[in-house]
């Protein structure tokens, strides 16, 4: 159980271009989903918290504008990088947490490796 | 402002020994959870154990125990008999107590494990 999945695995595309990224939690329901970014050798830094249902929360620094996160059921958030550049050129990863988990542990995606020309 | 720090970047242990993975956390609040997640090449994040700052007792689950030392605030992560495929990169995380409870890494120690 508490599987987390993540569309596409892999995804290049050419500077300007808007790329969406889908985070599916698919055994359980999951009111907050949480996207983080990791450039190569670092740690995951926590982009935005998605609450189902309402506006997402963004960490300081990280543009709304750019990051357009939707989480439209308990089972899926979408975030979508929009005009794409080469500094966007990360690995993007969700986690979810379950509706009803005492410990809340975060489960997460498998994520998604962006690439922008 | 929590803060996770990992000081170990890289460590070699050979295989069948038992390993520490260390990690230090700052927080003012009494309510607190840490995490221990692995991450092999392949990138996908695998949960590993929990430690809650409440626990009395430390956390073990399978070859993986935590080493929760409230006092000092440390929670060392302990693998026993170490394997070929433990090799991976290695995070420790602290959960905010309250609010999204969002999960604040540290920078991980990449682990290779020997023949």
């Amino acid at each position: 159980g508490a599987v987390v999945s993540q569309h596409p695995s892999w995804v290049i595309c050419k500077s300007g271009t808007s790329v969406k990224i889908e985070c599916r939690s698919l055994d359980f329901q999951a009111t907050t989903m949480f996207w983080y970014r990791q450039f190569p050798k670092q740690s995951l830094m926590l982009m935005a918290t998605s609450n189902e249902g309402s506006k997402a929360t963004y960490e300081q620094g990280v543009e709304k504008d750019k990051f357009l996160i939707n989480h439209a059921s308990l089972t899926l958030s979408t975030l979508t990088v929009t005009s794409a550049h080469p500094e966007d050129s990360s690995f993007y990863i969700c986690s979810a947490r379950p509706l009803h988990m005492y410990q809340e542990t975060q489960y997460f995606g498998p994520g998604t490796r962006l690439l922008v020309l | 402002a929590q803060k996770i720090t990992q000081t170990q970047p890289g460590m070699f242990v050979q295989e069948k020994e038992a390993v520490t993975l260390d990690c230090t956390y700052d927080t003012s609040d009494p309510s607190y959870g840490l995490f221990w997640y692995k991450q092999p090449s392949s990138g996908e994040m695998i949960f590993l154990i929990y430690q809650g700052s409440y626990d009395q007792q430390n956390a073990t689950e399978g070859r993986y125990s935590l080493n929760f030392q409230k006092a000092r605030k440390s929670a060392n992560l302990v693998i026993s008999a170490s394997q070929l495929g433990d090799s991976a990169m290695y995070f420790c995380a602290m959960r905010e107590p309250q609010g999204a409870q969002k999960l604040v890494f540290g920078q991980g120690t990449r682990l290779t494990i020997n023949p």
